[in-house]
């Protein structure tokens, strides 16, 4: 059974830190990898998908990174501003197309 | 409009009541789902349809039910509601191909059951 871990639990960081948040997995058995942003209470946003065959995807400020062999992903935040507060959440997609959730990390950037 | 839609946004219902949670999308995915969050317990997997006629149980799928009306349309039902089905409720589309983005989510139905 795939497990997906994210550490930090939570992170505090002042405006215009670089910064990085981490996800783990036990299964490299994996067809996708996505992060996602959750805002308090709201739904999820998509923010970079990585498939099985890439090394990393990049957005704006954000870049996603992959590494099958170690289990682990990292999603790196350049530059963050406050709007960049919220929950960032790795998800792992296995076979039968069902995805697998870390618990998140709960990014705050203070102005 | 939202690419995948949920309705209602909000809900209070009374322990046994018949409640239905409904998702529709224009994504055209083929696949669809739902998932509930608890706060410590992450997003877990309720049921899942790849197609009109393939419906498929998740890890959590005990005191629930779907429907897959349409492939735009899978609405989730809860029998008789009881409190610890109080939750964030999320329906998702996916994209196997991966070309469209992954993994699309509604914005949720919060579900308190009283």
């Amino acid at each position: 059974k795939q497990e997906v871990t994210q550490i930090p639990a939570a992170l505090s960081v002042p405006e215009g830190e670089n910064l990085v948040l981490n996800c783990s997995f036990t299964d490299s058995a994996i067809y996708n990898l996505q992060w996602f942003r959750q805002d308090p209470g709201k739904g999820l946003t998509s923010l970079l998908l990585i498939q099985s065959s890439q090394r990393e995807q990049t957005s704006g400020r954000l870049n996603a990174s992959l590494d099958k062999s170690s289990g682990r992903s990292t999603l790196y935040i350049a530059a963050s501003q406050p709007g960049d507060s919220a929950t960032y959440l790795c998800a792992i997609e296995t076979s039968g197309s069902r995805l697998t959730f870390g618990e998140g990390t709960q990014l705050t950037v203070n102005p | 409009d939202a690419d995948v839609t949920q309705t209602p946004r909000n809900r209070i219902t009374k322990t046994g009541k018949r409640i239905m949670l409904e998702c529709s999308q224009t994504k055209g995915h083929d696949r669809m789902y739902w998932y509930r969050q608890d706060p410590g317990l992450g997003l877990r997997l309720i049921y899942y349809s790849f197609d009109v006629k393939d419906i498929n149980k998740g890890e959590i799928s005990d005191g629930y039910s779907v429907s897959r009306q349409a492939q735009a349309k899978f609405s989730l039902s809860l029998e008789s509601a009881i409190p610890n089905q109080t939750a964030l409720y999320f329906c998702a589309t996916s994209d196997p191909t991966g070309l469209q983005g992954g993994y699309t989510f509604g914005s949720g139905t919060r579900l308190t059951v009283v």
